[in-house]
């Protein structure tokens, strides 16, 4: 069985430049999360979806980050502009209801 | 609000000794899950061990296992014979109990090296 993908890897941009995620979760898995992880600390929800519907976005910087899940399948994450603090790791997992997550490797953002 | 600690921030354990990583958690609900989570460098976390709160027994997974007291909302994780493949960040997450889906809440994570 496949497991989540993500990409890119790694990213280093420039502050007040944008940049995407994009996640791919395991076939079949209604509900998606998108979490932020900064050095040195535990991974912190941003938004989770259920099928394409949002669930929880409240930690979300609603002026800087979007995501979108079109169809209930793929998800991408966005930030515009950027700043030198969303320098971290961005994970993705996904679990079918109320299963077990499973996480994708994340993608390490570098804001210079 | 649910929060997660762990207050180790590293641990060190020879190799075929035993560790133990602690965690407490802060929550008004009465049903929901404890899990431990383990991320190598590689940076994919993955599924150590997982633990209902309304069981009395304390779950186990081969070599790790797991001592949870609900009335003190401690979970600790207990690895036993530890081996090099165990060296990680290893995070407590919480998750309320829910028909549909809810969050994994997580500490700030124990980085365990293991030595020879």
């Amino acid at each position: 069985e496949a497991g989540v993908a993500q990409s890119p890897r790694y990213k280093i941009i420039e502050k007040r430049q944008s940049v995407a995620f994009w996640c791919n979760p395991i076939s079949g898995h209604a509900t998606l999360y998108w979490y932020q992880q900064i050095l040195g600390q535990g991974p912190k929800l941003l938004i989770q979806f259920q099928n394409n519907g949002v669930v929880d976005d409240s930690q979300l910087p609603k002026d800087r980050f979007s995501a979108e899940r079109l169809k209930g399948v793929d998800s991408t994450l966005k930030i515009q502009p950027a700043k030198l603090e969303d320098s971290a790791v961005y994970l993705c997992a996904s679990s079918l209801l109320a299963g077990e997550l499973f996480f994708g490797e994340g993608s390490r953002l570098t804001v210079l | 609000a649910q929060t997660v600690t762990q207050s180790q921030p590293e641990m060190s354990v020879q190799e075929a000794e035993t560790v133990t990583l602690s965690c407490t958690y802060d929550t008004s609900e009465s049903d929901y899950y404890l899990f431990w989570y383990k991320q190598p460098p590689s940076r994919q976390m993955i599924l150590v061990i997982r633990q209902e709160a309304y069981k009395q027994q304390n779950a186990t997974e081969n070599r790790f296992s797991v001592n949870f007291q609900k009335a003190a909302k401690s979970f600790s994780l207990k690895i036993s014979d530890s081996q090099l493949g165990d060296a990680a960040m290893y995070f407590c997450a919480y998750r309320r109990w829910s028909g549909t889906a809810s969050k994994l809440t997580f500490g700030t994570g124990t980085r365990l090296q293991v030595t020879l």
